[in-house]
């Protein structure tokens, strides 16, 4: 059991490229999330999705899409790196709804971009 | 605009102390108080949660107290230990079971 699984570990980027984040879990979760972790800000959500086909936005969504086809994968785009978008990159996820149980996270992407 | 607020931002504790930190939040519809531990190149884990409707709840050394009537909660480790040495969140579920962190707090356990 894998638990959530992101790649790539690392990356660097150069400003206005794209790329995507990877995020897979083998939990059967319906509810999905991806949040940025800065120094001193904790962790942000960025977009989340409570079910295959659905997502929404978080607090801090602007340079970022998301997409979710199947319950297992929950992909990460950015769109046109910009410096700002240095950070780390987690992607948790959980059963979903209110029932209490916890959100287990990946070990996260770290990106840079210069 | 910060949901959730935590404190201190750092502590150093000494081994068997106990350490407590702290968070405030602001939307009473939060039904859902997480602490998570993170180490180091790790994603954070989950190490205690409370609901609105408990005002303490204990596991192990860990313990969180509840204030709904404040707003606050704090996390007190007992008997700290080196290897309680990590980054601290404590977080709060909204609406859609989103939810919002605070900042961290970066514990020191010294031998």
């Amino acid at each position: 059991n894998a638990g959530v699984t992101q790649t790539p570990k690392f990356q660097v980027l150069k400003t206005g490229q794209s790329m995507t984040l990877q995020c897979a879990q083998d939990m059967n979760h319906e509810y999905m999330s991806w949040y940025r972790q800065d120094p001193g800000m904790g962790l942000r959500l960025i977009h989340y999705s409570v079910g295959a086909g659905i997502t929404d936005q978080g607090e801090v969504p602007n340079g970022y899409n998301v997409s979710r086809s199947t319950t297992e994968d929950f992909p990460l785009r950015l769109l046109s790196a910009a410096p700002s978008q240095t950070s780390v990159y987690f992607c948790a996820s959980s059963p979903g709804g209110r029932t209490g149980k916890p959100q287990h996270f990946g070990d996260g992407t770290r990106l840079s971009i210069l | 605009q910060q949901q959730v607020k935590q404190s201190p931002q750092s502590l150093i504790v000494q081994k068997g102390g106990i350490s407590i930190i702290n968070c405030a939040y602001e939307n009473t519809a939060f039904d859902y108080f997480p602490w998570y531990q993170q180490f180091p190149g790790k994603g954070p884990a989950l190490l205690i949660a409370i609901r609105p409707d408990v005002s303490e709840k204990k596991e192990g050394r860990f313990t969180i107290s509840f204030n709904k009537s404040a707003k606050q909660f704090s996390l007190h480790i007992m008997d700290s230990q080196p290897g309680d040495s990590a980054t601290y969140f404590c977080a709060a579920r909204g609406g859609g079971g989103k939810l919002i962190f605070g900042q961290g707090t970066e514990l020191s356990v010294k031998p």
